[in-house]
């Protein structure tokens, strides 16, 4: 059965603390790995897909990287507004529908 | 955001009635999805659909029924609300479903006294 676990479940920086979350996978076969943060209240928003390990992108402070068991999310000299939950999800190639799993994500908590 | 509402997005009911949410989208995206997000669970699919009337169940599907009689609709039915569907329904949308990203809506609270 796939899973997927982030860690850790909450995490509070000062703004320009840099720190990273994780997303620790076991899954037959990954199509890919996505990253999502989400604001009180709304829907997840995309942020990254990475499809094979080794693979890295970025996206102003945030930089996700891929191995074959789990993805970090670096955060560097995060700001205030970067305080959201960040969700990890996982797509197999069995899973229905292209469905993704996800993690329970991780709560940031940047204070000025 | 990409074009996808869901409606309404906050409702109240009593046990044993019947719900139904909407999501709608603007984007022809072949794939639509419902999943709910409880605390201490991450988002879990519900069903999903590959087409018009082309529909298929997910990990926690009991108690729920879904219909796509367009490409911009995508109906979640809850036949006889129970305390437990109490949730955030969430759709998502996809143009491929392949690897290809999943956007999501806003969502809906949904309280069932």
């Amino acid at each position: 059965e796939d899973q997927v676990t982030q860690s850790p479940e909450a995490l509070r920086l000062q703004e320009g603390e840099s720190s990273s979350l994780n997303c620790s996978y076991t899954v037959s076969g990954l199509r890919g790995l996505f990253w999502y943060r989400q604001d009180p209240g709304k829907g997840p928003e995309f942020l990254f897909t990475l499809y094979s390990a080794g693979e890295e992108k970025e996206k102003e402070r945030l930089k996700a990287t891929l191995t074959k068991k789990e993805s970090f999310l670096h955060i560097t000299a995060p700001k205030p507004e970067d305080s959201a939950t960040y969700l990890c999800a996982v797509q197999a190639y069995s899973n229905s529908g292209y469905a993704l799993n996800f993690g329970k994500g991780t709560s940031l908590l940047v204070t000025p | 955001d990409a074009g996808i509402t869901q409606s309404p997005r906050h409702k109240v009911t009593e046990t044993g009635t019947p719900v139904t949410l909407r999501c709608h989208q603007t984007e022809n995206h072949r794939y639509m999805y419902w999943y709910r997000q409880d605390p201490g669970h991450g988002l879990r699919l519900i069903h999903y659909s590959y087409g018009v009337k082309d529909t298929d169940k997910g990990e926690v599907s009991d108690g729920y029924s879904v219909s796509r009689s367009k490409t911009e609709d995508f109906l979640l039915t809850l036949e006889s609300a129970t305390s437990s569907q109490t949730s955030v329904y969430f759709c998502a949308i996809s143009d491929r479903g392949e690897t290809d990203t999943q956007y999501f809506g806003p969502g809906t609270r949904l309280t069932v006294l």
